[in-house]
């Protein structure tokens, strides 16, 4: 079974603009969750979409945002990108949502916004 | 608030060797989940292994092994028999159905030596 793709793997950026990443989760997997990898902040928790419904949603400004299709694919979005955007972006995906089912992490998206 | 702590930024270890990484968390849940995630360079994060509160068994896959100790909320992983591939970063990590997203620690990177 195919694990968690994700794309771009790298992407460069202008401050100010937008981006968008895609996350593509196992077949099968109904749940997909966002986090922040940086050196300063370590990983930190975006969101979680479950059937096409944000189901939780960490401390992030309204710049960031998110959606889930129909066939679990999930994106997430940044506007008006600040220097401190740059980080490693991980997507995971479970069966379902609750804490009991196991995430697995996708190789993630390196975003460096110059 | 959860938080996570991994006081070790940098453990040392000959291959072959044992050693031990640390973890201590708050909280105020009596159920919850605590994991260990492993991140080599390839940036990839791979499950490890899982401990669910109410169990007071600890979890051992392979060489990996945790000591729980719930009243301390303390969570330990031990490396029996370290390998050259065991060298990543290790994350420590806490969920509960309350909370709903992971709370991670800073972790802590494994060097192995021949």
């Amino acid at each position: 079974k195919a694990g968690v793709t994700q794309t771009p793997r790298y992407l460069i950026k202008t401050r100010g603009q937008q981006v968008t990443l895609s996350c593509s989760p196992i077949s099968g997997h109904r749940s997909v969750s966002w986090y922040q990898q940086t050196p300063g902040q370590g990983l930190q928790f975006l969101f979680e979409y479950f059937s096409e419904t944000q189901r939780n949603k960490g401390n992030f400004p309204g710049r960031f945002s998110g959606r889930q299709f129909s066939n679990s694919r999930s994106e997430m979005n940044v506007s008006t990108l600040e220097l401190g955007d740059s980080a490693l972006y991980l997507c995971a995906s479970s069966l379902s949502t609750g804490v009991s089912y196991e995430q697995y992490f996708g190789p993630g998206t390196r975003l460096t916004v110059t | 608030a959860q938080t996570v702590t991994q006081s070790q930024p940098e453990m040392s270890v000959q291959e072959a060797e044992t050693v031990t990484l640390s973890c201590t968390y708050d909280t105020s849940e009596s159920d919850y989940y605590l994991f260990w995630y492993k991140q080599p360079p390839s940036r990839q994060m791979i499950l490890v292994i899982r401990q669910e509160a109410y169990k007071q068994q600890n979890a051992t896959e392979n060489r990996f092994s945790v000591n729980f100790q719930k009243a301390a909320k303390s969570f330990s992983l031990k490396i029996s028999d370290s390998q050259l591939g065991d060298a990543a970063m290790y994350f420590c990590a806490y969920i509960a159905d309350s909370w709903g997203k992971f709370q991670f620690g800073a972790g802590t990177q494994v060097v192995v030596t021949p």
